[in-house]
């Protein structure tokens, strides 16, 4: 069965710094990858996306990601974070393709220090 | 206007009662999801319908049912609640593969005591 991990169940930056979170994968045939983000008492927004073609994937909010199959991993990153980045983040793969039955890893919830 | 709207937004119910959480959409998708966050466990697939005559089982389906009322709604039942269906539940939609974004809700949290 798909499955996702984000070894990092809490992370804490400051303000400014850069960004990786990690993810990595278990999945058969190629990979519907996704970032979301879920605010405190939000839903959760799209980041970014990864269907085919480039492995760098940029997204909104300044963040991309990298798609790697040899290392089975889908690593977020942001070069300068900014407070209004704290939020949990979620990575899920489409088990069936596209958006379709999404499995989510755990979540990695970000503190940004001032 | 939301393109994914659940009602209600929060609800406290007592062990035993039947409740229902509605969803409605507007962005004119078949595929349809339930899904359920606890803290530390990401989310998890309740039941997702592909169409209005189409409902499947996820991965935590026992002790919840639903129903396609219209491409547009999708409710999600607890028949007889009990406390460790405390959670924080989303609906969400999305278009056909291979490009289809998912849409979620806001989410609806639930408390059974």
């Amino acid at each position: 069965a798909q499955s996702v991990t984000q070894p990092d169940i809490h992370i804490t930056v400051s303000e400014g710094a850069s960004l990786e979170l990690r993810c990595n994968y278990s999945y058969g045939a190629t990979p519907y990858l996704f970032w979301y983000v879920q605010s405190p008492g939000q839903g959760l927004q799209l980041l970014l996306k990864y269907f085919s073609g480039d492995t760098l994937v940029q997204g909104i909010k300044g963040f991309e990601a990298e798609f790697k199959r040899s290392q089975s991993s889908f690593n977020l990153r942001k070069p300068s974070v900014h407070w209004s980045d704290a939020a949990e983040y979620f990575c899920a793969v489409g088990e069936q393709g596209g958006s379709e039955k999404l499995v989510f890893g755990k979540g990695t919830k970000l503190t940004v220090n001032p | 206007d939301a393109d994914v709207t659940q009602t209600p937004r929060n609800r406290i119910t007592k062990t035993g009662k039947r409740i229902m959480l509605e969803c409605s959409q507007t962005k004119g998708h078949d595929r349809m999801y339930w899904y359920r966050q606890d803290p530390g466990l990401g989310l998890r697939l309740i039941y997702y319908s592909f169409d209005v005559k189409d409902i499947n089982k996820g991965e935590i389906s026992d002790g919840y049912s639903v129903s396609r009322q219209a491409q547009a709604k999708f409710s999600l039942s607890l028949e007889s609640a009990i406390p460790n269906q405390t959670a924080l539940y989303f609906c969400a939609t999305s278009g056909s593969p291979p490009d289809g974004e998912a849409f979620f809700g806001q989410g609806t949290r639930l408390t059974v005591v």
